[in-house]
């Protein structure tokens, strides 16, 4: 794999049911983010990570946990969805931290009912 | 509060010049970042602003004047593949990341 990658692509998931959505990454960054993107709203940051076993809460980080074990991965888990967490989700890396550009993995979108 | 302000929406014919805006208020400022974003795809980097005036990238220039809080993306000689959304995007105090929403931009033959 090169870059960043994401799963699932996309998941429709009843109320109340545990998800954890997945990022890789392979460029051996610091760094990284989780954001959700909903229509006519900029990019949220909702968790995030400097470095591996350390994380940081966002701007919207309620109903999310994170988890850094190791450099590569970051997966973002909901305990107990509800309706507006439907929204795409991407995943970002850098390397040194937000003072460096972010790169994006291709993202997941998922719909809560 | 911090606010990033673009407008929504631009339309722009194949071959023009455009010039999309960006104003920010935030509690501090690291650099200016803008990003690509076609329709369901992921954001991609296309400039960096940290210093005042024009940086240019091929077709892309981005000019940033921190003294009035102001970025502005020139894209030349436009193509039907820049159809898409810029965001802009400010690092503040923290060195955080403040997006906006972002600009969609459609480019007419």
């Amino acid at each position: 794999i090169a870059g960043i990658t994401q799963a699932p692509t996309s998941q429709i998931l009843a109320a109340g049911r545990r998800m954890t959505l997945r990022c890789t990454q392979d460029m051996r960054h610091n760094a990284m983010y989780w954001y959700r993107q909903d229509l006519g709203l900029g990019l949220r940051l909702i968790h995030y990570s400097n470095t591996a076993g350390t994380t940081g809460k966002g701007e919207v980080p309620d109903g999310f946990s994170v988890s850094r074990a190791n450099t590569d991965d970051f997966p973002l888990t909901l305990a107990s969805a509800v309706p507006s967490q439907t929204s795409v989700y991407f995943c970002a890396s850098s390397e040194q931290g937000a003072a460096d550009t972010q790169y994006f993995g291709p993202g997941t979108r998922l719909t809560v009912l | 509060g911090q606010n990033i302000d673009q407008p929504t929406e631009m339309t722009a014919t194949e071959g023009a010049i455009v010039q999309i805006n960006c104003t920010y208020q935030t509690s501090g400022f690291n650099g200016l970042f803008w990003y690509q974003q076609h329709a369901g795809e992921a954001p991609t980097f296309l400039s960096y602003n940290v210093l005042d005036g024009l940086e240019e990238k091929g077709r892309f220039s981005s000019f940033l004047s921190r003294s009035k809080g102001y970025s502005y993306l020139l894209l030349k000689e436009l193509q039907m593949k820049d159809s898409a959304s810029y965001l802009c995007a400010v690092k503040d105090s923290n060195y955080q990341l403040i997006w906006g929403a972002g600009t969609k931009l459609i480019i007419k033959p």
